[in-house]
């Protein structure tokens, strides 16, 4: 089993959607979670730290569920711009401070004008 | 932006040659990491850096060496490659702790 697993997609999605991507990890142990984005052969990108009580950055929400061990991304009113591999990160290690993240396959998202 | 460059950004080599890729930041951030991304497998971990001359292997580092022998520099050595190294190989920053990790813009090797 991956140590965190995310549905490849690809997500087609219109203009103005709302479109939610979940990932799961199996190590309960994990203290740290992240959503990067990357464009087309470029680098990630840090999108958003996620908490337990969920946070929320303009048209992005994230959410953490340590019962369950997944990780959510939210985005509402989906732009083209939004097009992108979202990828769910974790890790593992923090309180060891090397931060070795673990990162998901990625989930693509195609918004369609 | 993070300040990170890798070069070369594009290599084109052969089975057997050695190769040295590099990263060079301007942060002055503590660790230092290489990844390489390849399809179906997302990104791993192939060596880090927690200090000047203070390196681990991470997931995949078989085939690989690196050295950091100053702050700002870490380099990536495949001794003799191998196509299975074909890959893009990114760089990576960060202060530590719950400091977040910043991505250089990757270098795409094609071992023929």
């Amino acid at each position: 089993r991956k140590e965190v697993e995310q549905d490849p997609g690809p997500f087609n999605v219109p203009e103005g959607a709302t479109v939610a991507f979940n990932c799961t990890y199996s190590n309960s142990a994990s203290q740290s979670f992240f959503w990067y984005r990357q464009d087309c052969r470029k680098e990630p990108k840090l999108l958003m730290s996620v908490y337990s009580s969920g946070n929320e950055d303009g048209r992005f929400t994230a959410q953490l569920n340590r019962a369950s061990q997944y990780i959510s991304l939210l985005i509402r009113d989906s732009k083209l711009s939004d097009s992108a591999t979202y990828l769910c990160v974790v890790n593992p290690n923090y309180g060891g401070a090397t931060n070795k993240l673990i990162f998901g396959t990625g989930t693509l998202l195609a918004v369609q004008p | 932006d993070a300040g990170i460059t890798q070069s070369p950004r594009h290599k084109v080599t052969e089975t057997g040659t050695p190769v040295t890729l590099r990263c060079h930041q301007t942060e002055n951030h503590r660790y230092m990491y290489w990844y390489r991304q390849d399809p179906g497998h997302g990104l791993r971990l192939i060596h880090y850096s927690y200090g000047v001359k203070d390196t681990d292997k991470g997931e995949v580092s078989d085939g690989y060496s690196v050295s950091r022998s100053k702050t700002e520099d870490f380099l990536l050595t495949l001794e003799s490659a191998t196509s299975s190294q074909t890959s893009v190989y990114f760089c990576a920053i960060s202060s530590g702790g719950r400091g977040w990790v910043y991505f250089g813009p990757g270098t795409r090797l094609t071992v023929t």
